[in-house]
């Protein structure tokens, strides 16, 4: 199972772009590396998904090195509703753990 | 289009008592996961089933039994509940690994 590390907390202001890393180093062949927002009292939301190089979607951008041990989340223009909870996961299904997460705070 | 629903959504149980909680899914998903949140925490798989007949333990399964009843529906069973077992409880499933959790059940055991 491959371990994730990422930072604990991050804070931020309204209008920036924060960007998220994750550190996965024993990540296998199969891998995927997707991320997830969690708000208090709701269920974890799948924002986004990648292999390798860049992912890009509505919500988010994924950028992924050639070695595929880190990868970071990309939030353009962060509002206060993105204060939340993002988790990193990596593998290819199954048996699929979450690390703490990063809390992310955006002020005004 | 419900997604993942789970019930209840709020149980009370004292020490001692056994409980199900349900899961179903619309989505015609595979793979099905239940999941505790203590306060404050990341989440935690507790059993997962990566298709209808199948179950696997995931990292806290002690105390704790499923059922894969049918594609649609992962139940989780606690037969005999203690104060330890106080949490969140989230139901998911997923296709080709993107997961879709149903709201949670929050538990306290008195």
């Amino acid at each position: 199972l491959a371990k994730t590390t990422q930072p604990i907390s991050m804070d931020s202001y309204e209008g920036q772009e924060v960007n998220i890393t994750c550190s996965h180093n024993n990540i296998a062949t199969n891998d995927y590396i997707t991320w997830y927002q969690q708000f208090p009292s709701q269920g974890p939301r799948f924002i986004i998904q990648g292999y390798k190089t860049k992912v890009t979607n509505e919500v988010a951008s994924l950028f992924i090195p050639a070695d595929r041990k880190s990868s970071t989340l990309s939030l353009p223009r962060v509002s206060l509703s993105d204060t939340a909870v993002y988790y990193c996961l990596v593998g290819d299904g199954g048996d699929m753990r979450f690390g703490a997460g990063t809390r992310l705070t955006v002020k005004p | 289009n419900a997604g993942v629903t789970q019930t209840p959504k709020f149980q009370v149980l004292k020490t001692g008592q056994s409980m199900t909680l349900q899961c179903a899914q619309d989505m015609n998903h595979n793979s099905m996961y239940w999941y505790r949140q203590d306060p404050g925490m990341g989440l935690r798989l507790i059993y997962y089933s990566a298709s209808e007949g199948t179950t696997d333990k995931g990292e806290v399964p002690n105390g704790y039994n499923v059922s894969r009843l049918n594609k649609r529906e992962f139940s989780l069973r606690l037969e005999s509940a203690a104060p330890s077992q106080t949490s969140v409880y989230f139901c998911a499933s997923s296709e080709l690994f993107g997961y879709t959790f149903g709201s949670g059940t929050r538990l306290t055991v008195v």
